[in-house]
């Protein structure tokens, strides 16, 4: 059974930092592309990142480019986030999600959220 | 960015009933639409992917079409257990967009 768990999340202040993990089980995760989603309270969902399958190429939203950077560790099957300068509008419930393999991108599985709250 | 514009917000059905839930692209996305299930405290779930194929392990009363830029996702025969929001999601190009939900409520 596929699983992904995230942890990390919190309240942090303005300007600081955050590092999320996603630990992930049940599927070879060196052989998938890895993403972040998030969702702000009462809002939809946006995508922020995406990683490729050995960490070599990344991407990422214009809303945290420069600011956020993904990594994974596969021989730890764990997906990161690393989130600097945060801003209040980064607060929302950030879900790591794993990609489809299929020809466009599809979030084929998602875990269920940690909750990043971004306050004075 | 391609827009995801999704309708209606929010609907209220009965069980038994058949809802349909519309998405329109901006610009052509080919078949790359999929849909999610949202449920409070869950993980969310990938319904249909490529617009119109079912995720293994989805009830066939879930169902996904598509006519241009605008596509259709349709429960029929609607079950306590599908009330929930629905979102939309373009697999075209970057960045990857969704569209704004629409919540299933109990009428």
């Amino acid at each position: 059974e596929v699983q992904l768990v995230e942890s990390g999340g919190g309240l942090v202040q303005p300007g600081g930092s955050l590092r999320l993990s996603c630990a992930a089980s049940g599927f070879t995760f060196s052989s998938y592309w890895m993403h972040w989603v998030r969702q702000a309270p009462g809002t939809g969902l946006v995508w922020v990142s995406r990683v490729n399958s050995d960490g070599s190429s990344t991407i990422y939203a214009d809303s945290v480019k420069g600011r956020f950077t993904i990594s994974r560790d596969n021989a730890k099957n764990t997906l990161f986030l690393q989130m600097n300068s945060l801003r209040a509008e980064d607060t929302a419930v950030y879900y790591c999600a794993r990609d489809g393999k299929t020809v466009a991108t599809v979030f084929e599985y998602w875990g269920q959220g940690n909750l990043v709250t971004v306050s004075s | 960015d391609i827009q995801m514009t999704q309708s209606p917000s929010s609907l209220s059905a009965s069980v038994g009933d058949t809802v349909t839930i519309t998405c329109r692209a901006s610009q052509s996305i080919s078949s790359y639409l999929n849909w999610y299930q949202q449920k409070p405290g869950k993980a969310l779930k990938l319904l249909i992917y490529g617009a119109s194929t079912l995720q293994s392990g989805v009830p066939p009363r879930f169902s996904g079409s598509t006519s241009g830029t605008d596509f259709t996702l349709t429960i029929s025969s609607l079950q306590p257990e599908d009330f929930a929001t629905y979102y939309c999601q373009q697999g075209y190009s970057g960045p990857l967009t969704f569209g704004g939900g629409t919540k299933v409520e109990i009428k």
